[in-house]
Order: C-alpha cells, then sequence, then structure tokens
C-alpha cells in the first residue's frame, strides 16, 4: 500500500457545525502532516505529527483540532469555522527523515457556508 | 531559514517544446529540494527530489533538474512537452529548525501546453 487515503473527499459545513477529516496511510510512516491550500495558492502547513506526537504547529486557529491515535491515523477537528477556511485540506505522509518527500493524500475540499 | 523561490508564475509552451520551470532556493545547509505535481481537484505527485547524491536528477513522466549550487538553482526540464503536462507545479524545500523538519512550497508555476 502506497497510498494516503483521505475522508471525506468533499465536505459541506455551516459556521455552526462539528465535523472531522480523516487521513490513512500504512506505509509504516512516522510523521504525518496537514496541510491548508487555497485556490490557486500552494499548500501551507497548519501541523506536523512525529511519532504520533505534535510538533509544529504553525499557528492555527484554535477552531481546527489536530490528533493522531495511532501511527496510521491523523484526524483534523473543526468546529465553529468561518467561511474563510473554506479551502482543499491535504494530507501527507513521510518516513522519519527529511530527505524523503512526502506522500499525499488526494485532500478534502471543504466549504463552509 | 530554507525557502524556494519560483520564477514566473506561469509559463506556456507548445506541445513537443522544451519545458523549463525555475526555481531558486536560499538555504544555509545544504538543502534537500523538491518537484512536486498537482492536477486539478488533485493531491501533489512527487516528480523528483535532490538529497545531494547527485546534481543531475531524473523523474518520472520524463522530468529532470540540476542542482546547482553557485547559482543556487533547482531548476526543472523536460525536452519535449506533452499536453498531459499542464498542470500546477510546485518547487519545495526541506526546513529544519528546532521544532522539527518540514516541507515548504514555492508559489507555484502553472504549466499550459498548446496543440
Amino acid at each position: 500500500d502506497t497510498e494516503v487515503t483521505q475522508t471525506p473527499k468533499h465536505l459541506v459545513m455551516g459556521m455552526t457545525n462539528k465535523k472531522s477529516l480523516k487521513c490513512e496511510q500504512h506505509m509504516g510512516h512516522r510523521a504525518m502532516y496537514w496541510y491548508k491550500q487555497k485556490a490557486k495558492k500552494p499548500p501551507e502547513l497548519m501541523f506536523v505529527y512525529s511519532y504520533e506526537k505534535l510538533s509544529i504547529n504553525e499557528s492555527v486557529p484554535s477552531r481546527f483540532s489536530p490528533e493522531c491515535p495511532n501511527s496510521s491515523l491523523l484526524n483534523l477537528h473543526l468546529h465553529a469555522l468561518q467561511p474563510e477556511d473554506s479551502a482543499l485540506y491535504l494530507c501527507a505522509s513521510s518516513r522519519s527523515r527529511d530527505s524523503d518527500g512526502y506522500t499525499f493524500g488526494s485532500g478534502t475540499r471543504l466549504t463552509v457556508v | 531559514a530554507q525557502s524556494v523561490t519560483q520564477l514566473g508564475s506561469h509559463v506556456s509552451v507548445s506541445e513537443g517544446a522544451l519545458v523549463l520551470l525555475r526555481c531558486n532556493y536560499s538555504s544555509s545547509v545544504p538543502p534537500y529540494l523538491f518537484w512536486y505535481v498537482q492536477y486539478p481537484n488533485q493531491g501533489l505527485q512527487l516528480l523528483l527530489k535532490y538529497t545531494s547524491a547527485a546534481t543531475l536528477v531524473k523523474g518520472i513522466n520524463g522530468f529532470e533538474a540540476e542542482f546547482k549550487k553557485s547559482e543556487t538553482s533547482f531548476h526543472l526540464t523536460k525536452p519535449s512537452a506533452h499536453m498531459s503536462d499542464a498542470a500546477e507545479y510546485f518547487c519545495a524545500v526541506s526546513r529544519a529548525n528546532q521544532a522539527g523538519t518540514a516541507l515548504i512550497f514555492g508559489k507555484g508555476t502553472t504549466l499550459s501546453v498548446s496543440s
């Protein structure tokens, strides 16, 4: 298995809703990442988990809450989002070495109404 | 701090023409550099990576890139463009600090291929 699987592929949520994005990989990678990508822009790093511990939080608002229950699974819990949070949310994973490059999932297209 | 700059937000070529996408890096230490491609409504796919083993790196789909330390560049090339190469291309550098390492992307270059 050489894939990163993200679910759902599309999500529409209201500003008062609570939802979660899910990311799964079975490549034995020990680092996992959340990126946010707005249209016509590069991916922006949000969170980094290394060996299931949060190692980097790029000053992301608390309405985004990451969770890494085990080495294969990464969640992003969403609560009280704003319309400007609408974007493509990408998950990625890598072996722990920084020379490896990342494997990306196909993303969750989030629309906040 | 490590960073990359992509020169040219949009490049247009004819089918069969040379593709050249430019990327310059800034790093105080030998960097790890990457090129990714993104097709519409999809995730990113790794094209190739430079990890100091060889300065000329060959990737997938006929792409290659040359690391030039004297020019702090890592430009992506392909001898002959195909229509299927039309996509968004991102240069990226592995950023390392006390908190950990993470991949940081340039602003991207949109490649258009005309017949």
